[in-house]
Parts: structure tokens; sequence; C-alpha cells
């Protein structure tokens, strides 16, 4: 089963939003309501902003929300800021874990 | 707080075998509630699951790709649980993180880079 597929980069400028999205199949995303989502600065571990599709851990700006259609997970970002500047990975379960290719944010 | 801390050499020659520990504190390994897992990030790659164990030592799930070489267990003596990779070749290099789970990775260690050359 290959990697859950993301848009290489999106950019966005302060204050606005953008979406990142995560495309598997019938298997993994389309058949499990647990898809998360991590952000990864340079040379930090990857940090959980979203588990459960749409579920946000204590801690996380309100400004990271994540829903599903089918096969595609996405995870959006509103109120753009500098700090969000960094990779995102999706992430399947389907008996085993999936990650995503990876989306580099960038704030204009 | 939990905190997770991995260890390990820096460099393994090829097919030799790779071996990482991930201790743990602020919580104990042997919480039933959670598994403990391993990821690892190639240069210039993204992220891949390695594979996983429960509390118990006695549930290891395993990346189908690399099932044949991993092996994952639990020392709960000493709060910690650890991973073996064997017949490494320069396609193991890679930044490893250890990671506490329960249907996603909600805690990682900083990461330790693993080298493998002669």
């Amino acid at each position: 089963q290959s990697a859950l597929t993301q848009p290489a980069s999106v950019s966005g400028s302060p204050g606005q939003s953008i979406t990142i999205s995560c495309t598997g199949t019938s298997s993994d995303i389309g058949n499990y309501n647990l898809v998360s989502w991590y952000q990864q600065h340079p040379g930090k571990a990857p940090k959980l902003m979203i588990y459960e599709v749409y579920k946000r851990p204590s801690g996380v700006s309100n400004r990271f929300s994540g829903s599903k259609s089918g096969n595609t997970a996405s995870l959006a970002i509103s109120g753009l800021q500098a700090e969000d500047e960094a990779d995102y990975y999706c992430c399947s379960y389907a008996s085993s874990y999936f990650f995503g290719t990876g989306t580099k944010v960038t704030v204009l | 707080q939990l905190q997770l801390q991995e260890s390990g050499p820096g460099l393994v020659k090829p097919s030799e075998t790779l071996s990482l520990t991930c201790t743990v504190s602020g919580d104990s390994v042997s919480s039933s509630s959670y598994y403990w897992g391993w990821i690892r990030r190639p240069p210039e790659k993204g992220l891949e699951w390695i594979g996983s164990v429960f509390y118990s030592g006695t549930t290891t799930y395993y990346n189908p790709s690399l099932k044949s070489r991993v092996t994952i267990s639990v020392d709960t003596s000493k709060n910690q649980f650890s991973l073996k990779l064997s017949s490494v070749t320069a396609a193991d290099t890679a930044v490893y993180y250890c990671a506490r789970e329960l249907m996603s990775f909600q805690h990682w260690g900083q990461g330790t880079l693993v080298t493998v050359s002669s």
C-alpha cells in the first residue's frame, strides 16, 4: 500500500485560510475515521494537531480543523500565522499506519 | 509531564543491526491504554511508521515493508521500549522517533539521527 497523497506545497498570506488535502483509498481513509495530522518544524519532532479526523488535542489552536469526505481528508488552517510555516503530514490507520507524502506550508 | 528520549549509536555499518532505546518518563510503559511506536524520517523524505508494541509486550505489529527485519520490545523494569532493525543499508539512514500511540501518535521524542555507512 502506498503513502497517502498530499500536495507538495501550499502557501498563503498572513490572516488567510488554507486547506491541505490527503487522498487515500477506500481501504484506509475511506474505511476508518482514524485520520491524524502532524505539524513538523525543521529540526523538531512532529506534533499531533488533529486526531480521529476532526478532534483537537488540548493546547492546539482552534485555527486548525480537520474533516473527511470519502477517501480524502483535509486540514484547514484559518488566520494563517508565521508560526504555521512548517511541514504537515496526514496519517491513516488501516491495520497499519500510513503517512502522507507531506506538504510544506509557506506563509508569504 | 510525559517525555520520551531516544538513545543509541548514531552510526551503524551496512548489514549490521540498528538498535535504539526509548526511555519514558512521566508515564509507565505498562499503562494498559497505550501502544508505543517507532517512526522514522529519511533525509529529504516523509515520515514512515516502523512498528508498535502493546504495553505488555505480547502484541506487536509492524510495517509490512519492514516486518522481516524489525523487532520491537518492552522492558517494564526500566520503563523503556526498544527497536532492532537488522541487515541495514544506506536506505535506513534516517531520524528515528519514538512515540506514545493510541490510534494516533500523541507524544513524540526529539528524535535521533542514525547514519548507515562503512
